[in-house]
């Protein structure tokens, strides 16, 4: 079974400019959640989407956008970048959110390096 | 507000040696605690999880304790091994975090002498 895939993995943007992350889950799974993590601020939760609904968001800005495909395939968005955007992002996808309480499988991530 | 952390930054042991790492978690209403291993260049890896109902689980080689009363967490690692070196959150869900939404620590890095 394969797992999380994220592409691309590292990139390289200048600030102003906008980023798109791309997101596929494990087969099967229908919730996808995003993650920003930075040396700073450890692992912060960005959003999940859940039917190709927002389900949960975190605080960031609203440069900060995504969306969610039928075939589960997320993508998140930044627009406007700027310096402190610079972090390895994270997607996690989980089956059952019924529950509440979720395993959740992460991807490799994608480095995003903004100068 | 809400936070979940460890006190401990970085953890050296040898080879073999049992490791116990730490976590305090703040929100009363966490229900549901896991924790992660991440290597170098990886996403975070599953490990073992524990439901609030719940005091002790074991794994393979690795035991999550929840003591509620002083809302404490922790992991403890059976004959630690150099694969084992990689740096390890605890994470909390509560039912105000549905789905998701998982609240990480700040990670303990824990290095394993051969």
């Amino acid at each position: 079974k394969a797992g999380v895939t994220q592409t691309p993995r590292y990139l390289i943007k200048t600030r102003g400019q906008q980023v798109t992350l791309s997101c596929s889950p494990i087969s099967g799974h229908r919730s996808v959640s995003w993650y920003q993590q930075t040396p700073g601020q450890g692992l912060q939760f960005l959003f999940e989407y859940f039917s190709e609904t927002q389900r949960n968001k975190g605080n960031f800005p609203g440069r900060f956008s995504g969306r969610q495909f039928s075939n589960s395939r997320s993508e998140m968005n930044v627009s406007t970048l700027e310096l402190g955007d610079s972090a390895l992002y994270l997607c996690a996808s989980s089956q059952d959110i019924h529950s509440g309480a979720n395993v959740l499988t992460f991807g490799a991530g994608s480095r995003l390096t903004v100068l | 507000g809400e936070s979940v952390g460890l006190h401990l930054p970085t953890l050296s042991v040898q080879e073999g040696d049992n490791s116990i790492i730490n976590c305090a978690y703040s929100n009363s209403a966490s229900d549901y605690f896991i924790w992660y291993k991440q290597e170098s260049g990886k996403g975070p890896q599953f490990i073992i999880d524990i439901r609030s109902n719940m005091d002790k689980r074991q794994g393979q080689r690795v035991t999550v304790l929840l003591n509620k009363t002083v809302k404490h967490l922790s992991l403890q690692i059976a004959a630690t091994q150099p694969g084992d070196s990689a740096v390890y959150f605890c994470a909390e869900n509560s039912i105000y975090n549905q789905g998701g939404k998982l609240i990480f620590g700040q990670g303990t890095e824990l290095s394993v002498k051969p």
